[in-house]
């Protein structure tokens, strides 16, 4: 089966310490995106990355980082800098990382998140 | 980060009605896209909308096309109890080679009463 899948589905964490969020992928997908979400919240990017060995920051990327070192993978780790970092992460793909191509490349496909608590 | 303006921010129905939301956008989108996200998971994809005036259906759900690129509506018929949960509007701004980034609504949260 195609899908994306993050692990682990709960992390707890200490303040002051890194945490790293798994994020695979099977679609044969160029891009992929990191979002987090609060409670009563709509989605807000963190990174993504539209090709291999290539990332851009979102819209809140302050205290997270990434890498995509293979196609099927974008590990998020999540940094002692990162204020409040307690939220439900998504991870997604698209086709590609440009529109250009059919109107389909556009569609983003979610993985099934990850919740962080720090203690 | 730009959001869209989503509403309503919640609906409380009973089972077997029909329910209706909407997003809007002060920009032009070239893509509207609907998900649905159940608590605890991501969210899954319902409805693509490519071209303005587009209406789309998927089973009892039905998706517009705002004829301005602006909008999109959402519609559910005869709602039943697992259609309990956030609806998402997002759209897609760009054009040839603009980079796929997505713009969410804030969603509408859906409560169904049997």
């Amino acid at each position: 089966d195609g899908g994306i899948t993050q692990s682990p589905k709960y992390l707890f964490r200490k303040e002051g310490q890194n945490v790293t969020l798994s994020c695979e992928q099977n679609l044969n997908h160029d891009a992929m995106y990191w979002y987090r979400q609060d409670p009563g919240q709509g989605l807000r990017l963190i990174y993504y990355s539209q090709i291999v060995n290539d990332f851009q920051k979102g819209d809140i990327a302050e205290g997270y980082s990434v890498s995509r070192e293979k196609k099927e993978s974008f590990p998020l780790t999540v940094t002692s800098a990162q204020k409040n970092p307690t939220a439900f992460y998504l991870c997604a793909s698209s086709i590609a990382g440009t529109s250009g191509g059919l109107n389909s490349y556009n569609e983003q496909f979610f993985g099934p998140g990850t919740r962080l608590t720090v203690l | 980060g730009q959001q869209l303006n989503q509403s309503p921010q919640s609906m409380f129905i009973q089972e077997g009605e029909d329910v209706s939301m909407n997003c809007t956008s002060s920009s032009i989108f070239n893509t509207w896209l609907w998900y649905k996200q159940e608590p605890g998971e991501g969210p899954v994809l319902l409805i693509a909308l490519y071209k303005a005036g587009e209406l789309t259906s998927n089973g009892r759900l039905t998706a517009q096309f705002g004829i301005t690129r602006k909008d999109s509506f959402l519609n559910i018929s005869a709602s039943i109890p697992s259609d309990v949960g956030i609806y998402f509007c997002a759209g897609h701004l760009g054009f040839g080679g603009a980079t796929n980034k997505l713009i969410f609504g804030t969603g509408t949260l859906l409560a169904v009463q049997p």
